[in-house]
């Protein structure tokens, strides 16, 4: 079975562009959710997408947007980028059905911005 | 206050060493509890999880859960190098599927 895909795997924007990320679960999983990476934060939940909708979301500014599609694959936008936002972006994926089934991540998107 | 706190490391061990990887958290609703480790440039893979409170063994990985301190522990029996990594303590957040991670402790296991 194919794991959790990310494209693009690193990115360089500069402040004020936008951004966007695509992830793709795991095949059969209805699940995705987003995470941010840095150094200092660790690992940081941005949203979560089940059957197209959101079903659960964190503490980031409206800048930080997402959606799923009827296939499960996901999209996450930053519009305005800052320099904080440079960070390592995860995708996870997971059948939805339970809180506690496993989240599978993908390798990341490593986002630069200058 | 972090809800959930971890040192960062490194820590560095000697091969065939026992390691003992600590995160404490706040929130008394948290009842799962997972440790998951992630090699550079890779995403987390899960390791291990566990309910409530005592102890859960897997190979030379045992998860050690205390409700009553709020404290969690992972240890490595008979360390290898390829164990050199970050471990991640997670949580999630009661009646949501919202993880909540500790920011990772970086293990260096040396030959």
């Amino acid at each position: 079975k194919a794991g959790v895909t990310q494209t693009p795997r690193y990115l360089i924007k500069t402040r004020g562009q936008q951004v966007t990320l695509s992830c793709s679960p795991i095949s059969g999983h209805r699940s995705v959710s987003w995470y941010q990476q840095t150094p200092g934060q660790g690992l940081q939940f941005l949203f979560e997408y089940f059957s197209e909708t959101q079903r659960n979301k964190g503490n980031f500014p409206g800048r930080f947007s997402g959606r799923q599609f009827s296939n499960s694959r996901s999209e996450m936008n930053v519009s305005t980028l800052e320099l904080g936002d440079s960070a390592l972006y995860l995708c996870a994926s997971s059948t939805g059905a339970s809180s506690t089934d496993t989240q599978y991540f993908g390798p990341g998107t490593r986002l630069t911005v200058l | 206050q972090k809800e959930v706190e971890q040192d960062p490391g490194p820590l560095s061990v000697p091969e065939g060493a026992i390691v003992s990887l600590n995160c404490t958290y706040s929130n008394s609703a948290f009842q799962y509890f997972m440790w998951y480790r992630q090699y550079s440039r890779k995403g987390p893979e899960l390791l291990m999880y566990t309910y409530s409170s005592g102890n859960k063994e897997d190979g030379r990985f045992t998860a050690q859960v205390d409700k009553s301190s709020k404290y969690i522990s992972l240890f490595i029996r008979d360390s290898q190098p390829s164990d050199s990594a970050t471990y991640l303590c997670a949580m999630i957040e009661p009646g949501t599927y919202k993880y909540i991670f500790g920011t990772g402790t970086r293990l260096k296991v040396l030959a």
